[in-house]
This record gives structure tokens, sequence and C-alpha cells, in this order.
């Protein structure tokens, strides 16, 4: 298996620019989670999906972040408009049962 | 809700000697616990997890943790270290309700091993 794929693994843009990161989890599961890891916050849960369906997006920072999964094999997380203090290591995650296997990373560079 | 505590943010150790990574968890329920690794701009990794019986697990490249329940701690532990295992290590928690739950993470710990 692949993996979890993540695309840009990198993303320089200004500030005011809209920015989506792409997500392609592994086959046959069930449940996808995106996070954000700073240096200040650590790893943060962001939001999380099961069977395409949004369950918890309490992670969410606020109204310029949103996620969605068309289907099964795809999710995007989307900031517009993107501020400076957006930059940071994005992961996504699937899993099917009890373990979360991660992407490698989208790194995001708001200017 | 659950949450974790990495006691120590950063371990310095010299190679081939042992390593303790401390990690305790609190929660109202019952628990799986993991340890994930982090090299330099990479994703994270799965060293092991417990789910339940046994409370010693084993895990890659040599890890093991032991669960300790009265203790609510989840230390992380190699006899030997190398060079090769430099990198920043999490430990997370997650309440068992029968699903795919979300994982708490702890602050994580950089372990550097030097020669």
């Amino acid at each position: 298996d692949a993996g979890v794929i993540q695309s840009p693994r990198h993303e320089v843009t200004e500030m005011g620019q809209e920015v989506t990161l792409r997500c392609k989890p592994i086959s046959g599961h069930d449940y996808l989670f995106w996070y954000r890891q700073t240096m200040m916050r650590g790893l943060e849960l962001l939001i999380y999906f099961n069977n395409n369906v949004p369950i918890d997006d309490s992670g969410m920072p606020e109204d310029r972040f949103s996620a969605k999964m068309p289907n099964a094999s795809f999710s995007t997380l989307k900031i517009q408009p993107s501020e400076p203090r957006d930059s940071a290591v994005y992961f996504c995650a699937s899993s099917t049962s009890d373990t979360q296997y991660f992407g490698p990373g989208t790194r995001l560079t708001v200017l | 809700a659950q949450s974790v505590t990495q006691l120590d943010s950063q371990v310095p150790v010299f190679e081939e000697a042992p390593v303790e990574l401390r990690c305790n968890y609190s929660s109202s329920v019952s628990v799986y616990l993991f340890w994930y690794v982090q090299y330099p701009n990479q994703g994270l990794q799965l060293l092991l997890k417990y789910l339940s019986g046994s409370t010693l697990v084993k895990g890659i490249n040599g890890f093991e943790a032991e669960f300790n329940k009265s203790q609510t701690s989840f230390h992380l532990r190699k006899p030997s270290v190398h060079i090769s295992d430099t990198a920043e290590y999490f430990c997370a928690v997650s309440g068992f309700q029968g699903g795919s739950e979300k994982l708490v993470f702890g602050k994580g710990t950089k372990l550097t091993v030097n020669p």
C-alpha cells in the first residue's frame, strides 16, 4: 500500500491567498483526520471524518478554515484567506479501527 | 476527556546507553495508548500501541513500553540506543468508545543520541 498521500509537500503563498491542501487516505480506511503541527502548540486535531461525514470540527481555528471529503479516497483542507499565523505543517491521517497512519505532511509558509 | 503529559521535552543520551521516555495520561474511560516517532521533516510513524492484554508491549526498532494502570503511565524504553534513534517521540491516548476515536497527543520528547 502507498500509505497516506498528501500534496503538495511544500506550499509558499502570500497573505490573503487561498490555499488548498489535499489528502488521499489508505484504501479501505473509513476515518480521516487533519492535524496541524507548530512549535508553539504542538500537534492539534483540526477535524475528522467517518465515512466521508465530518464528525468533529471543534479544532478548526476559525471560519477561514474549511474541510471536505467528497468521496472515500480524497479530502481537502482549504484556508481562505491565508494569514502568516497559519504557517505550520499540516498532516492528514487515516484509520480503519484503532490505529492512525499519518501522511508525510504539507509544510505551509504564508508570507 | 483524555490528556497526556510527557514529562521531558528533551532527552540527550550517549550512543548504546539505555533510555526511558516518560508518559502519563488521564482518562475517565478505558484507553488505548500509542507511541509515535517523527524523524526530521517527516510524518509520524507508529512505534507501538497498547490496546489490551499484556502490559508490556514491544514495537519496532527495539523499543518497548509498559502500561501501568495504577500509575496511569506508559513509559517508552530502549536498552541501547543508536544515533539513528535521534527523533521526536509522541505519546498519544484515545478513549475506548468502540470506534476510531480521536487521539490526544503529548507535547513530544526530543531524543538526541550523541556519539
